[in-house]
């Protein structure tokens, strides 16, 4: 079946630096790729959709200037934390898809802002 | 290996009947459950979840079974609607770790 990887699976930085996490469909080409953001014992929240080669949609609510989504290829697409705080600490989750019907999951990074 | 499985890719249900999605999962230390729902080009939306101390939640026309000793999870939908056609994701975590998902089982509701 189709993978999706991320990359890093964990990362601690600094308050005030920037971090860059990586969502790879490995064996398909995405269409449109989704960030998620995971809080403890709650839903998902859905931060963004990103198309290939056009700007991310951003939910309401999610800074965009923080969090910045670059989807350069039809099989990567990026989510860069920028001036990252400790309430950023999360994990953060990517989907991606190639049909209207599919989605396939990234298996999370998690970030800790010290 | 896949810690939460959706063994049905898809399943096709009268409107009016009860809808039943399936759910296993082999990790004994998940103590949170959840179900997502999923339009065509469009991310999951969260539906309903339970907890581990729970074997039971109900939410209008949803509801979610949890047996524990079985390791396995289902999700009710009474009375199916047309509008309950789309793919549905069990997912579960364990404490401060993250949500795995299942490959999602897509629900047709027929006329």
């Amino acid at each position: 079946g189709a993978v999706v990887s991320q990359h890093p699976s964990r990362v601690i930085c600094k308050s005030g630096t920037s971090v860059k996490i990586e969502c790879r469909s490995l064996d398909f080409q995405a269409t449109t790729m989704f960030w998620y953001r995971q809080f403890p014992k709650q839903s998902l929240m859905l931060m963004a959709t990103s198309n290939e080669g056009s700007k991310a949609t951003y939910e309401q609510g999610v800074e965009k200037d923080k969090f910045l989504i670059n989807h350069a290829s039809l099989t990567l697409s990026t989510l860069t934390v920028t001036s990252a705080h400790p309430e950023d600490s999360s994990f953060y989750i990517c989907s991606a898809t190639q049909m209207a019907y599919e989605q396939y999951f990234g298996p999370g990074t998690r970030l800790t802002v010290t | 290996d896949q810690q939460v499985k959706q063994n049905s890719p898809s399943l096709s249900v009268q409107e009016g009947r009860i809808s039943i999605l399936n759910c296993d999962y082999t990790n004994s230390m998940f103590d949170y459950f959840l179900w997502y729902k999923k339009y065509p080009a469009e991310g999951p939306t969260f539906l309903i979840s339970i907890s581990s101390i729970k074997d039971k939640n109900e939410d209008g026309r949803f509801t979610v079974f949890l047996n524990k000793s079985a390791k396995h999870l289902s999700l009710h939908i009474v009375p199916s609607q047309p509008g309950d056609s789309a793919v549905y994701f069990c997912a579960a975590s364990a404490t401060d770790d993250k949500i795995i998902f299942g490959k999602g089982t897509r629900l047709h509701i027929l006329p």
